[in-house]
């Protein structure tokens, strides 16, 4: 089945504790993206990566780190997490320019 | 500055009848926008994109326009169902840059009542 794995699906840390969120899509998708999502402010752009080793910001990036390394693979990292990164966090990924995208089932981040 | 503005108020409608949501943007010229399906606690399901040449389109029982003169996107659900309840999202992709970033709108929340 073709789709974006995320992982954990619900995380509940300490402030300043470094974690990982992975991503992970078997469609041989070039572009993926982080997003995250907060009431009132919707889906707002994190990091994004054309291709292997192609990353850039979006529109949110501090306090967020990405990488990579293979085509599959799009973790995100949290190097000192803060409460104001409690989110709900997307993971997506697309073929070319004018698909959809297809979205993992998302990570429940709280920070306290 | 640049905008995209859905009906934020929930939509409530009786099954079978037709939901219309609408999305309008300002200060874009998008090649394309695209609707969203997202329940609760869960990542967007894709449903349609139509591009800015195209005026209409259609899948199953959605249908999407257009209209980059009035700058407005509609978004149709015919005879419809209890499950069609959701929030329902458009997103637009800018003509610059070559970031196939979307931009998104907050969404809609219909409600279909049997």
């Amino acid at each position: 089945e073709a789709q974006v794995t995320q992982n954990p699906r619900y995380l509940i840390t300490v402030t300043g504790k470094k974690l990982t969120v992975t991503c992970s899509q078997n469609m041989n998708h070039e572009y993926m993206s982080w997003y995250r999502q907060d009431p009132g402010l919707g889906l707002r752009q994190i990091y994004y990566s054309m291709n292997v080793e192609v990353t850039d910001k979006g529109d949110v990036p501090e306090g967020y780190k990405v990488s990579r390394k293979e085509k599959r693979n799009f973790p995100l990292i949290l190097e000192s997490p803060s409460p104001n990164q409690t989110s709900l966090y997307f993971c997506a990924s697309t073929t070319g320019q004018g698909l959809g995208y297809t979205f993992g089932s998302g990570t429940r981040l709280t920070v306290v | 500055s640049q905008k995209i503005e859905q009906n934020s108020e929930a939509l409530n409608i009786q099954e079978g009848k037709t939901a219309t949501l609408t999305c309008n943007y300002t200060n874009y010229s998008p090649a394309y926008l695209q609707w969203y399906r997202q329940d609760p606690g869960r990542g967007p399901v894709f449903l349609l994109l139509i591009r800015e040449n195209e005026k209409e389109k259609r899948k199953e029982r959605l249908k999407v326009t257009f209209d980059t003169t009035l700058k407005q996107s509609l978004f149709h659900i015919t005879a419809s169902q209890p499950a069609d309840s959701a929030t329902y999202l458009c997103a637009l992709a800018n003509n610059a840059g070559n970031n196939r970033k979307l931009i998104w709108g907050l969404g809609t929340s219909l409600a279909v009542n049997p």
